[in-house]
């Protein structure tokens, strides 16, 4: 779905050192998202994307940057890792939004253990 | 976006079809109800929306009833990978809101 990939695909690092992880797609989809998923929390929302540099916050933000340089890149940056950030880490993109191309399609994830 | 409430488990036998129900009865004239699932371990995988007609794709149909509080999500022959939990979103399709995805339905087909 919407050719999305996700690198690396497990990591583990430890306290205080960065991390990055990127997601691309070839949809050349508007919107994409970064969102965190742990027992007992369901998906939660990190940042997204609605443009070419023009990001936002989401409900867990804190510890996280990203950045939007082409439509079809989308990084997220631990700039310095805390175990609590032990998650797995999906990306999702939306083609625009309106009716049918308001859909939301998931990269295969990143799992990061941060010892 | 309104409340859904799903079963948080089923059993289907390999072949059947699977019908998952999903009550959204404070849903707004401009919210569509969408369907994803999630295989272990793997992204949640979209599977069908819509609004007020019932719809079918490759992979599923959607029954919503005519006041729209509920619906069902059909597997017309479930499989052995079909097992995952089920989640049932219902939202406003404009801006760049997050998806919520609640308890869902855990569905294990059985051989």
């Amino acid at each position: 779905d919407a050719g999305i990939t996700q690198s690396p695909r497990h990591k583990v690092t430890e306290t205080g050192t960065p991390v990055t992880l990127r997601c691309h797609q070839t949809e050349n989809h508007r919107y994409m998202y970064w969102y965190r998923q742990d027992p007992g929390h369901g998906l939660r929302l990190i940042h997204y994307s609605y443009g070419v540099k023009d990001t936002d916050k989401g409900e867990v933000s804190d510890g996280y940057s990203v950045s939007r340089s082409k439509t079809e890149d989308f990084l997220l940056t631990l700039e310095s890792a805390t175990s609590s950030q032990t998650s797995v880490y999906f990306c999702a993109t939306k083609k625009s939004e309106g009716g049918e191309t308001d859909t939301q399609y998931f990269g295969p994830g990143t799992r990061l253990t941060v010892l | 976006d309104a409340k859904t409430t799903q079963p948080p488990s089923m059993d289907c036998a390999e072949g059947r079809a699977a019908n998952l129900p999903c009550n959204h009865s404070t849903i707004s004239g401009n919210e569509y109800v969408y369907w994803y699932r999630q295989i272990h371990s793997q992204g949640p995988q979209y599977i069908i929306h819509g609004l007020k007609n019932n719809e079918t794709n490759e992979m599923a149909s959607l029954i919503i009833t005519e006041d729209r509080k509920s619906s069902t999500l059909i597997l017309p022959h479930a499989t052995l990978r079909d097992t995952a939990v089920y989640y049932c979103i219902v939202r406003v399709a404009q801006g760049a809101q997050k998806l919520v995805f609640g308890q869902g339905t855990r569905l294990t087909i059985n051989p």
